[in-house]
């Protein structure tokens, strides 16, 4: 069956460290993949897509970066965190197909 | 810039009560429609929409798009505690586009 794992499930960092949040596809390949960030009444932000390995496509300018090493595998980073990154973090998968969006459990960031 | 409003932003009904939530759109390349509930993590699936005036129904909700006029509604009929959510609408287009969502509370 086709799942989609994100981790961890709540992050607290410190201003200026470095962030790390994977997310990974199971039972599909050569998913669509997105990062979305969800702030307090803002709606679910697209952050960053992926067709394809190393294909990273960048919606808003931002402190975050994202990588896709492995075909089920997207990454989001950032060298050092600051306050204004604190949220929900959501790794989605496109069906395609007009099938629709699953999304992972998410991580809630909050940098002090 | 693709642009999804949803409204209202917040609502607090009782239990039993039907509600109606709303959502239009500003859409290049228009796929298709799609409603979500967000609980305390990520958000679920309901519905998916592509032809306008044909309702879709499960259980006590339904949706059903307006093409034309560029919404959509979800209903929520005999409204239970469990409803109580966030519901997202999101558009389908060159790109996938999210409203802030209506945040429902249901009281018993």
């Amino acid at each position: 069956s086709q799942t989609i794992h994100q981790w961890p499930a709540t992050l607290v960092q410190p201003v200026g460290s470095p962030l790390s949040l994977e997310c990974t596809v199971e039972g599909t390949s050569n998913p669509n993949l997105y990062w979305y960030r969800q702030a307090a009444g803002r709606g679910l932000q697209l952050l960053f897509y992926s067709v394809g390995i190393g294909q990273i496509s960048s919606e808003v300018p931002q402190n975050l970066s994202a990588s896709r090493p492995q075909d089920r595998q997207f990454i989001l980073s950032s060298k050092k965190l600051l306050l204004s990154d604190s949220g929900f973090y959501l790794c989605a998968w496109d069906h395609g197909q007009g099938i629709g969006y699953t999304f992972g459990s998410g991580t809630r960031l909050t940098v002090v | 810039e693709d642009k999804v409003v949803q409204s209202p932003l917040s609502l607090v009904v009782h239990e039993g009560d039907t509600v109606t939530l709303n959502c239009s759109y500003e859409v290049t390349n228009f796929r298709s429609l799609l409603w979500y509930k967000q609980e305390k993590k990520a958000p679920t699936f309901l519905f998916m929409l592509t032809s306008s005036g044909i309702e879709k129904k499960s259980g006590r909700l339904s949706s059903i798009l307006d093409k034309k006029e560029l919404s959509s509604i979800l209903n929520i009929t005999a409204t239970q505690t469990g409803d109580s959510a966030i519901y997202l609408c999101a558009v389908v287009g060159d790109g996938l586009t999210f409203g802030k969502g209506t945040h429902l509370i249901i009281q018993p």
